[in-house]
């Protein structure tokens, strides 16, 4: 059975701070890996995508990268912003086409 | 239209009853997904069309749930005999076509609360 695990559940940082977020998953076997950000009661946006032949993707202040040996992607916010707080979901498609996600990442950025 | 719509946007309902949630998904897109999602977790797989067919439904927690895609483009997902452990938000998403490098664009959601 696929899974996802990120660490950590829950974070707090200052404005201005540079950041990781971490994800693990368990089937080598993967596809894409697909990070997304969710707005309290709102659906999920689409932030990167890392097919499984490419090592990183980056989209303005965020870096996405994808380690395939050892099971694990990363998420870099960097100079992190208000706007920047969210939850935060990792995901992996499989050989199914379906994607298994981890449980999250709440993040809030403060003044 | 632009992206993924859901109809309703919220839906409550008593126990027992019947509901639908409708799925627009991106005009093109030939892949359709329902996720399920619950409180504080990440959204769980139920059932994958391609066209007009399901291709995969082994999300689904038992036959009180069911969805069709008739014409290949608008999916909705038929509950029936609600219970209360059935409410969550119920997440739609589209892709391009087949295969697993397509990424998936997700609707608002239609929170479905049951009591």
């Amino acid at each position: 059975k696929q899974e996802v695990t990120q660490i950590p559940a829950a974070l707090s940082v200052p404005e201005g701070e540079n950041l990781v977020l971490n994800c693990s998953f368990t089937d080598s076997a993967i596809y894409n890996l697909q990070w997304f950000r969710q707005d309290p009661g709102k659906g999920l946006t689409s932030l990167l995508l890392i097919q499984s032949s490419q090592r990183e993707q980056t989209s303005g202040r965020l870096n996405a990268s994808l380690d395939k040996s050892s099971g694990r992607s990363t998420l870099y916010i960097a100079a992190s912003q208000p706007g920047d707080s969210a939850t935060y979901l990792c995901s992996q498609t499989g050989t199914a086409s379906k994607l298994t996600f981890g449980t999250g990442t709440r993040l809030q950025v403060t003044l | 239209g632009a992206g993924v719509s859901q109809t309703p946007s919220n839906k409550v309902t008593e126990k027992g009853k019947y509901v639908e949630l409708r799925c627009d998904p991106i005009s093109g897109h030939t892949a359709l997904y329902w996720y399920r999602q619950s409180l504080g977790q990440g959204p769980e797989f139920l059932i994958y069309f391609q066209g007009t067919g399901a291709a995969d439904d082994s999300g689904l927690p038992n036959d009180r749930f069911f969805a069709v895609r008739p014409e290949g483009s608008v999916s909705t997902l038929k509950i029936q005999r609600t219970e209360r452990g059935d409410s969550a938000v119920y997440l739609c998403a589209s892709s391009l076509g087949q295969g697993t490098y397509n990424e998936q664009f997700f609707g608002p959601g239609t929170r479905l609360t049951v009591l």
